[in-house]
């Protein structure tokens, strides 16, 4: 069974920084992409960014808001999943998902997101 | 970035009815590359449907999705109390992979 399990979320003051972490069982890590997903309170679900698989060399992309001030990494041997979040505002008050995306079996299928993590609680506050 | 608009924002039915929602792209969504996603208050997202109308695994046939280019649907038959909860449709074809603003089924 797919298994996501989210943590290190907590309260950050503005400037700080946080280290998320998703931990991945009943399946094949290294075979897939992985992402990061966010949702503010009372507000709808933003992508935060992906990370490839070995085959795809780890590359990484980045929504808009958080580019350059988040970090998304992984580690194959501990099936984990990283997102290093820096330079924190406000606005970065959200729960924090991370989604395995599934395999690519066409082009119509596509990489959709297929498994969820239960969420972690980031508070920016002062 | 492609822009999805899903209306109505709430829907109040009872159950044993049905349930239509819409979900409009800015622009022609990628090889249908549309998702739609059931969150129960304090839950992670649930796939339901991928591929704009293929249904996830597990996930029962009174969910049905339809729709192509920009319009896109979700129509969930029979309703039943587990059934109310906020869908959110997402575009997974291009980045930055954008969701709705999300609809919530409420109960009459």
């Amino acid at each position: 069974e797919v298994h996501l399990v989210d943590s290190g979320g907590g309260l950050v003051q503005p400037g700080g920084s946080l280290r998320l972490s998703c931990a991945a069982s009943g399946f094949i890590f290294s075979d897939h992409y992985m992402d990061w997903v966010r949702q503010a309170p009372g507000k709808g679900l933003e992508w935060v960014g992906r990370i490839r698989n070995k085959a795809n060399s780890y590359t990484t992309e980045y929504a808009a808001s958080v580019k350059g001030r988040f970090t998304i990494s992984r580690d194959d041997s501990k099936n984990s999943l990283y997102l290093q979040m820096n330079s924190l505002t406000t606005e970065d008050t959200a729960v924090y998902y991370c989604a395995r995306i599934a395999l690519i079996r066409s082009p119509i299928t596509g990489r959709y997101f297929d498994y969820w993590g239960q969420g972690t609680l980031v508070t920016v506050s002062s | 970035e492609i822009v999805l608009t899903q209306s109505p924002g709430t829907l109040s039915l009872s159950p044993g009815e049905s349930a239509t929602l819409s979900c409009t792209a800015s622009q022609s969504v990628s090889n249908s590359n549309l998702a739609w996603f059931q969150q129960r208050p304090d839950q992670a997202p649930r796939l339901l449907i991928y591929g704009a109308s293929s249904r996830a695994t597990g996930i029962p046939d009174r969910f049905s999705g339809g729709g192509s280019g920009t319009d896109f649907s979700l129509t969930i038959s029979r309703l039943e109390p587990e059934d109310f909860a906020v869908y959110s449709c997402q575009q997974y074809g291009t980045s930055p992979y954008t969701f709705g603003q999300g609809s919530k089924l409420e109960i009459k």
